[in-house]
């Protein structure tokens, strides 16, 4: 079985600032990274995964992730955040193969973005 | 290229009452999956189907059933409703060969009274 932690809960930041929305993972076997965007009143819309291949992973809208094994862990970034990126920001996992492939999601973390 | 898409958009029922959700994969998809989305939660996964069957099972009562049929359109039954199914219901569809990559529709929101 596999749990997916997010940190933090709520994440404000100002602006054009950089941000970092934090995920661990627990796993007993390796593991497909993902990261969700959900704006209000909306469904789920894929960020950027992780299947294997370079540790850094770039996704739309300016993100990207960086899979970290030893730390179990996927963190979300982006250089400078607009308005625009207010949303809720959900971390998930699924084990690897063409099989049924269901995912565990994490809590989320709220992105307030303040002028 | 129509991406995933669910009908209703909002619903409202009483409790004890039953509710169908439908929701149609994106175009060359065949894997519909089903997810639970309580206020201010992650989705929880509830089921996914695959050539007409269930293939996995989330931790969730057999009031929840679906279906999936020939198109790979799916349905999403609840009875014997309680005022906990208030959620957001999510489905998602896979392609054949990216089983692993979902993409979500707008979900239906059910409300509970």
């Amino acid at each position: 079985a596999q749990s997916v932690t997010q940190l933090d809960s709520q994440v404000p930041v100002f602006e054009e600032a950089p941000v970092e929305l934090r995920c661990n993972y627990s796993s007993s076997v390796s593991v497909y990274l993902f990261w969700y965007v959900q704006y209000p009143n909306q469904g789920l819309q894929l960020l950027l995964k992780y299947l294997s291949g370079s540790t850094l992973v770039k996704g739309i809208n300016g993100f990207e992730a960086e899979f970290n094994k030893s730390q179990t862990s996927f963190h979300l970034r982006k250089p400078s955040v607009h308005i625009s990126d207010t949303a809720e920001y959900f971390c998930a996992v699924t084990p690897p193969g063409n099989a049924g492939n269901m995912l565990t999601f994490g809590g989320g973390t709220r992105l307030m973005v303040k002028p | 290229d129509a991406g995933v898409t669910q009908s209703p958009t909002h619903l409202i029922k009483t409790r004890g009452q039953q509710v169908t959700l439908r929701c149609s994969p994106k175009s060359g998809h065949d894997t519909v999956s089903w997810y639970q989305q309580a206020l201010g939660q992650g989705p929880q996964f509830i089921f996914q189907y695959y050539e007409e069957e269930e293939r996995q099972r989330g931790n969730f009562p057999d009031r929840f059933s679906g279906h999936q049929f020939p198109n790979y359109s799916s349905e999403l039954n609840v009875n014997a409703l309680l005022l906990g199914d208030s959620a957001l219901y999510l489905c998602a569809s896979s392609s054949p060969l990216r089983k692993e990559t979902q993409y979500f529709g707008p979900g239906t929101r059910l409300l509970v009274l």
